[in-house]
Formats: structure tokens, C-alpha cells, sequence
């Protein structure tokens, strides 16, 4: 199946700083999602972004699909930004998960 | 409205019991999706329906038991569960199973924490 690593795997940083998420994907995808799990484990929904730049509000991503890969961009972060970030990728009917970035922000 | 709600959010279970989990969407989707996800690792996609049709078992063991009964419910049976089989179960759901098209756009439910002893 296709791979889909997630750099980096753990970052701190400090409220207000600014933040990019990798996401590296081994093959050819028809859909890429990123997601933020907070801690009491809900996926929501950030972007569905198979290709271009999209942003929404201090979150943004970009997704290069003919060099596979997609990134997260948060700003001014918050410590309500805090949790495991995944991308999510899907290949004719398969859906594979990022290995995750789990994101701490301290006051 | 993109809830996708799951009872119950915790369960606990002895290896000889049966139980069954359930996921609801009222979205009107008509692909519906199981993963199970361990501790510090990501979702791992164990079924999909789409048309209310199995489409997809990731080669999951037969003691986890999915059924479908309309476009908006989902259920997954639960039998001679081991240990290991504990997890967080998450639902999801999308407009279709159409690969490539934000009509696949998952969407999460809130998950069942489950604990086999």
C-alpha cells in the first residue's frame, strides 16, 4: 500500500510562533485531507486539499501532488491548537493515514 | 450540519461477551466508514460501505461483524473480542465513495473507547 509519513513527528513551541507540518506521500493520490485530533481523540477536519493552497483563518496548506507531498502551515499559534495532526491520503478505494505530528502549545 | 454521532463512548467488555457499536449520520452520505486506532498511531481503515454494500474489509479478523441497515446507520458487532482488540473506533462518513472528489470528504465521529479485559 502507500506510505505517507508525517514530519515532524513531535514539535513544542510557544504560543504566538509559527509552524509547518510535512506530509510526504509514496505514490500517485486521488484526495489528500488534513485533520487535527484533539485530545479526547475527535478528528476535525482542517482541508480537503488534493492539490493548490487553501486557507482558513491562521491555517493554511499547500499540496504539490506531481512531488507528493502537502504541508500545514499554522500561525500565531494557540495552546487550543495542541494534538496529533494527520494528512490522509486515498488511492482508488484505499485510504491511508499520515504517521501524525503531535503538536504541544505552551503558554 | 457534518455530525456523525457514535454511541456508546466508552465500553467495557469481558472477552466472552457480545456488543455491538453504533454510528449515525443524518448528512445524508452514502458511504460510511470504520477505522480503529490504537494508542500514539494513526486510524487504521478496518471497513467501508458504500451504497449501504460492503466495498471494502481491510482483513479484519470475523469476531468484528459490520452491518449496514440503512444509508444512515452504521453498526459493528462484537464478539470473542481478545485484549488486544482494545482501541479507540472511530466512524466516518462521506457524500460518496468517489475517489478524487471532494464528495469523498470524510467526516469523524467522536469515537468509542473500548476496553477488553
Amino acid at each position: 500500500g502507500i506510505q505517507v509519513e508525517q514530519s515532524p513527528p513531535d514539535l513544542i513551541l510557544q504560543e504566538g510562533a509559527n509552524s509547518t507540518l510535512r506530509c510526504n506521500f509514496s505514490d500517485s493520490v486521488n484526495n489528500l485531507q488534513w485533520f487535527h485530533q484533539n485530545p479526547w481523540g475527535q478528528l476535525i477536519n482542517l482541508f480537503y486539499i488534493p492539490s493548490g493552497t487553501k486557507q482558513n483563518g491562521r491555517l493554511s496548506a499547500t499540496t504539490v501532488a506531481t512531488e507528493r507531498y502537502s504541508l500545514l502551515y499554522i500561525s500565531s499559534s494557540q495552546t487550543t491548537d495542541s494534538g496529533v495532526y494527520f494528512c490522509a491520503v486515498a488511492t482508488g478505494n484505499q485510504f491511508y493515514f499520515g504517521t501524525g505530528t503531535s503538536l504541544t502549545v505552551i503558554p | 450540519d457534518t455530525e456523525v454521532t457514535q454511541t456508546p463512548k466508552h465500553l467495557v467488555m469481558g472477552m466472552t461477551n457480545k456488543k455491538s457499536l453504533k454510528c449515525e449520520q443524518h448528512m445524508g452520505h452514502r458511504a460510511m466508514y470504520w477505522y480503529k486506532q490504537k494508542a500514539k498511531k494513526p486510524p487504521e481503515l478496518m471497513f467501508v460501505y458504500s451504497y449501504e454494500k460492503l466495498s471494502i474489509n481491510e482483513s479484519v479478523p470475523s469476531r468484528f461483524s459490520p452491518e449496514c441497515p440503512n444509508s444512515s446507520l452504521l453498526n459493528l458487532h462484537l464478539h470473542a473480542l481478545q485484549p488486544e482488540d482494545s482501541a479507540l473506533y472511530l466512524c466516518a462518513s462521506s457524500q460518496t465513495g468517489t475517489s478524487g472528489t471532494r464528495a469523498d470528504t470524510q467526516y469523524f465521529g467522536p469515537g468509542t473507547r473500548l476496553t477488553v479485559l
